[in-house]
């Protein structure tokens, strides 16, 4: 258990579902993460969010949308989704200020999308 | 951006050896860091090492921030030990917060 925890571990949606990623963190850091992680690809990043503001979106598609309500939680927001987008979704958290900037990942969501 | 490249891609030993993995980056760098995932997907972070040496237990860590390289090396291997290794910076003067990853070093570490 690394403080980050990540539900659902395993989901499996048609094209039409629309289904949240949820990622919660009890380390009491400000930023987090989302990463994509596809087969024979590096993990890709996907979006940021410092004390709940987004700082980077790295050109994702609109089917995708975060949520960010707080600096403890984070969503995934999923919709309309291509078999392409089956991929293993990493959420993690870091404290950025005051020093070294080192990231906490969760166990990820196996997502498959038929 | 900047280029993160990580040799060897597949490593396979034997349990007690020892390996050096490494990772090459294309521009200076303020953060970088050592991961291992585990077969199940889960990511550890071993090294925070933008620079210098660091040891942990039986892994190491040599980071020439000069020369634009890292090196992980893995002493006495165990089974446990197989799984992916990612390097993963961040560019000098970038966005503080968007880590670029290599492709990783698969280890495998036969009994």
């Amino acid at each position: 258990e690394t403080g980050v925890t990540q539900t659902p571990r395993h989901l499996v949606m048609g094209m039409t579902n629309k289904k949240s990623l949820k990622c919660e963190q009890h380390l009491g850091h400000n930023a987090m993460y989302w990463y994509k992680q596809s087969a024979k690809k590096p993990l890709e990043l996907m979006f940021v969010y410092n004390f709940k503001e987004q700082t980077e979106n790295n050109s994702v598609p609109s089917r995708f949308s975060p949520e960010c309500p707080n600096s403890s939680h984070l969503f995934l927001h999923l919709h309309t989704l291509q078999p392409e987008d089956s991929a293993l979704y990493l959420c993690a958290s870091s404290r950025t200020t005051g020093g070294a900037n080192v990231l906490t990942f969760g166990a990820g969501s196996r997502l498959t999308v038929l | 951006g900047i280029q993160v490249e990580q040799s060897p891609p597949d490593l396979i030993l034997q349990e007690g050896a020892n390996s050096t993995l490494r990772c090459n980056f294309s521009d200076s760098v303020n953060n970088l860091q050592w991961f291992h995932q585990n077969p199940w997907g889960q990511l550890i972070n071993l090294f925070y090492i933008p620079s210098g040496t660091k040891q942990n237990g039986r892994l190491s860590a040599t980071t020439v921030a000069t020369e634009r390289y890292s090196l992980l090396y893995i002493s006495s291997s165990q089974t446990t030990d197989s799984g992916v290794y990612f390097c993963a910076v961040e560019r000098k003067g970038g966005s503080n917060y968007k880590l670029t990853f290599g492709k990783g070093t698969l280890l495998t570490v036969n009994p």
